[in-house]
């Protein structure tokens, strides 16, 4: 079946302008998570959504970071304000079930470039 | 201290060795470990989880947890060029209701051929 998906793969844009990354969990897959990935390392966990509610935010950096979740499928993640430090690799990753065993499977990520 | 630590590598092997790969972390009350493979510029893939004390094998890979030592080990057996990535080792945070990974930094792994 189809995986994650995840729009637009890459995306360049200029410092302080708006950015939205979209993300498709795989079908039926309730639990949905926003990571980063930095070079040389491991993914950085930035939002839960459970259902269509932001379960845990604790990840996002500041308030110039938002996402949204409103039908409980395709989700959206928003920068604003766009800073040259928020350049990496946002993944989506999703799972079947919520709770200690849930399996996350990622997409192909979404490269942000601010220059 | 970081919470789930590994080897940055890389990690060398000739083909058809066994691949020993390491990990620890820092929280006890992590409930479930899963290791992916990142090939360059790509996206993690979940290659095998373990929930439970001792070893999980699939094909080629086994998996061990050792939860009193707080290790997860991840072995690849007659190891082959493709195998040649970075592996993730994520470990599931309880602290939270969101149970999200925390991930180390990657072990690189080379197998020659």
């Amino acid at each position: 079946g189809a995986g994650v998906s995840q729009t637009p793969s890459n995306k360049v844009t200029e410092k302080g302008k708006y950015v939205e990354l979209r993300c498709d969990p795989i079908s039926g897959h309730t639990a949905l998570y926003w990571y980063r990935q930095s070079l040389g390392q491991g993914p950085e966990f930035l939002i839960y959504f459970q259902g269509t509610g932001a379960a845990d935010d604790s990840g996002l950096p500041n308030d110039r970071f938002f996402a949204v979740r409103p039908e409980g499928s395709v989700s959206t993640l928003k920068i604003q304000r766009t800073e040259r430090g928020d350049s990496a690799v946002y993944l989506c990753a999703s799972s079947p079930r919520e709770g200690a065993y849930n399996e996350q499977f990622f997409g192909p990520g979404t490269r942000l470039t601010v220059l | 201290q970081k919470e789930v630590e590994q080897n940055s590598g890389p990690l060398s092997v000739p083909e058809g060795a066994i691949a020993s790969l390491n990990c620890t972390y820092s929280d006890r009350g992590s409930q479930s470990f899963f290791w992916y493979r990142q090939y360059s510029g790509k996206s993690p893939e979940l290659i095998m989880f373990i929930y439970s004390n001792g070893d999980k094998e699939d094909g080629r890979f086994t998996a061990q947890l050792n939860k009193a030592s707080q290790y997860v080990s991840l072995l690849i057996r007659d190891s082959q060029p493709s195998d040649s990535a970075t592996y993730l080792c994520a470990v599931n945070s309880p602290k939270d209701s969101s149970y999200k990974l925390i991930f180390g930094s990657g072990t690189r792994l080379l197998v020659r051929p």
